[in-house]
């Protein structure tokens, strides 16, 4: 079974700064999709970035990257110039080719001005 | 832009009463997807369903679940006799195709409290 792993449940951040979210995760498939999605206070979902596990190289959308280290199953966003609108919990997610997504358990992200 | 949208946003129902959640996926999609968060929890998958039929299930939808897809727009997630531990959000999602690297499009949830 895949599982996806986040081990913080809580991070913080000071405005304009740069913060990292991890996420791991658990498969013997070779080919899957990995993503992170933000759930702000409405609890809408909200796709963040994706990425293909096939692709070395990591996804960038604007202030947002991922670091993805395919053999050890590691997954982390990095959220620069932090601003207020960015917290939010943080969901990173793994999906096979043809299944549904499974989550983690979420990271809070905190904003301080 | 094209989005999934949800009605109702919440829904407050009696134990034991059946409740029917409405999502319209975005219009070109052909997979569809159940999700639910239970509150301070993850989200966790409830069904998947193509070409009219459930392709993939979980644990979590029994018997007591069902989705429909009545028209072609909408499309429905019933729960005959809620239960306390439903209480939750429930997401519906959509893509275009499965497999390849296309992304689920989530709407905005529909609360749901059982009392």
């Amino acid at each position: 079974a895949q599982t996806v792993t986040q081990s913080q449940p809580e991070m913080s951040v000071q405005e304009a700064e740069t913060v990292t979210l991890s996420c791991t995760y658990d498969t013997s498939e070779s080919d899957y999709y990995l993503f992170w999605y933000k759930q702000p206070p409405s609890r809408q979902m909200i796709l963040v970035i994706r990425q293909e596990a096939y692709k070395q190289q990591n996804a960038t959308e604007n202030r947002f990257s991922v670091n993805f280290q395919k053999a050890a199953k590691s997954f982390s966003l990095k959220i620069s110039d932090s601003q207020l609108g960015d917290a939010a919990m943080y969901f990173c997610a793994y999906r096979r080719l043809d299944n549904d997504m499974r989550f983690g358990a979420g990271t809070r992200l905190t904003v301080k001005p | 832009e094209p989005e999934v949208t949800q009605t109702p946003s919440h829904q407050v129902t009696q134990m034991g009463q059946e409740v029917i959640l409405r999502c319209v996926p975005i219009s070109n999609h052909l997979y569809f997807y159940w999700y639910r968060q239970i509150l301070g929890q993850k989200v966790e998958f409830l069904v998947s369903f193509y070409n009219n039929e459930i392709s993939e299930k979980s644990e979590i939808f029994d018997d007591q679940f069902s989705v429909e897809r009545p028209d072609g727009s909408n499309f429905t997630l019933k729960i005959r006799s809620t239960k306390l531990e439903d209480s939750a959000m429930y997401f519906c999602a959509s893509t275009h195709k499965t497999g390849g690297s296309d992304t689920q499009y989530f709407g905005p949830g529909t609360r749901l409290t059982v009392l």
